[in-house]
């Protein structure tokens, strides 16, 4: 069966601090590796990541995949408590290829 | 560009009636999929869907479920007899094509079974 396991599950820092969300997944025909910031509301898109190594940048959010290890994290510098929200991880694959199957998220919480 | 369009955003119904769910995706995308986030958990796959075709519909529950995407309008996710673990979220998103492509992501139904 699929797997997504993201970490750590929940997050609390203070503005301007820099963090480190991690995702590891077992997929089969894995196609790419998707990031969403969900604010309880839609799922929001940040980066498709289809190639080990090259990193996406995005102004202050950066993630990067590694195809080889299974694994992808997701970097946000200088946090805003605007980045308050819940980071999903999605690898995508599975019979029909392009089925998400999400990981149970990182709550992060940016105090002012 | 409009995104992608749930409707209705909320709905209640009561044990037992029939609830339908309305997805119109992006502007010239012709690929949905339909997921559910039952309260405290993940987003779970349902059903992955072409113009008039069901590619995937693997996590769609065996009974009471079923969804369709018509030449014409919108895709429908259709939950009959609904019981009160049927109340969640349901999402669908939308892509231009299947695994090459980012998924955008509808406000989402919110569906409350009394």
């Amino acid at each position: 069966e699929d797997k997504v396991v993201q970490s750590p599950l929940s997050l609390v820092v203070h503005e301007g601090d820099t963090v480190t969300l991690n995702c590891s997944y077992e997929v089969t025909n894995f196609r790419s590796l998707l990031w969403y910031k969900q604010e309880k509301k839609a799922p929001t898109f940040l980066f498709m990541l289809t190639s080990s190594g090259i990193e996406k940048k995005s102004g202050r959010l950066s993630s990067i995949l590694d195809k080889k290890e299974l694994f992808s994290i997701l970097n946000i510098t200088a946090t805003q408590t605007g980045d308050s929200a819940v980071y999903l991880c999605a690898p995508s694959g599975g019979t029909s290829y392009g089925k998400l199957t999400f990981g149970q998220g990182t709550i992060l919480t940016v105090h002012p | 560009n409009a995104g992608v369009m749930q409707n209705p955003r909320h709905l209640v119904r009561r044990r037992g009636q029939e609830a339908r769910l309305r997805c119109s995706p992006m502007k010239g995308h012709s690929h949905v999929y339909w997921y559910r986030q039952l309260p405290e958990e993940g987003l779970k796959f349902m059903v992955y869907l072409q113009k008039e075709n069901i590619i995937d519909e693997s996590g769609m529950p065996k009974e009471r479920f079923s969804a369709e995407f018509p030449k014409e309008g919108p895709s429908i996710l259709r939950i009959q007899q609904v019981v009160r673990g049927d109340s969640a979220a349901y999402f669908c998103a939308s892509t231009l094509q299947s695994s090459y492509n980012e998924q955008f992501f509808g406000p989402g139904t919110r569906l409350t079974v009394l």
